[in-house]
């Protein structure tokens, strides 16, 4: 049961334009979200992330925003850089009070981007 | 960010004998860790929650005897495959977070790359 799901495995734009990178996620319980970029043979670097109260989050080049209605949540890079290059995973979590399995990260399979010069 | 190590980088072993990956965080104390694996093209898949000082809380599907999670100290985590055969090689990569019951971001590991032979 895939509970958060990256539609699209590969996405390739041009440096400077708009990078836009989605998923989907099914469980209404999810109350927090995050974005995680990933080289081979490393661990994820996390890149932004979002609270159910928002919908939209900025942070430089990076912005996360979130449907809640649609359960959907993209990740908009604008202008896009070579350096960009990576494997993008967005996270979806949710609190549970007095669980010791507070925080636990649900993970999409991934988006691989590659920007071009 | 915080940083968190892991050791090894990557371990070749002969089937049948057990390997330890240490988890450490760096800069804070992290109560809560993680341990995940990452099968090539695919997404993270959550192993366990580790608590310091309590028993790790296993997803299902992950075998608590063959993956030994202890969690003896605020900055340390390890696990042990024991008995590794060739289908446990994978790419094992812990997280940690400092404070529970808040949205915190974990912080990951470089992964360690496990090979059985």
């Amino acid at each position: 049961d895939q509970q958060v799901k990256q539609n699209s495995p590969s996405l390739s734009v041009q440096e400077g334009r708009i990078s836009i990178l989605n998923c989907d996620y099914t469980n209404s319980m999810f109350d927090y979200f995050l974005w995680y970029k990933k080289y081979p043979a490393e661990g994820p670097t996390f890149l932004i992330s979002i609270s159910s109260i928002k919908d939209k989050n900025e942070d430089g080049r990076f912005t996360v925003f979130l449907n809640k209605s649609a359960k959907h949540l993209s990740l908009h890079i604008v202008p896009s850089q070579p350096g960009d290059s990576a494997v993008y995973f967005c996270a979806a979590a949710k609190e549970i009070r007095g669980s010791s399995n507070t925080g636990k990260l649900i993970f999409g399979q991934g988006t691989t981007l590659q920007v071009k010069p | 960010g915080a940083v968190v190590s892991q050791h090894p980088s990557r371990v070749i072993c002969k089937s049948g004998t057990s390997v330890k990956i240490e988890c450490r965080s760096l800069d804070f104390q992290a109560t809560t860790m993680f341990w995940y694996r990452q099968f090539p093209k695919q997404s993270l898949m959550l192993m366990a929650t580790s608590n310091e000082g309590s028993k790790a809380t296993y997803e299902q599907g992950v075998e608590k005897d063959k993956f030994l999670i202890n969690h003896a100290s605020l900055t340390l985590s390890t696990l042990t495959v024991t008995s590794a055969h060739p289908e446990d090689s994978s790419f094992y990569i812990c997280s940690a977070r400092s404070r529970p019951g808040e949205k915190e971001t974990q912080y990951f590991g470089p992964g360690t790359r496990l090979l059985v032979l």
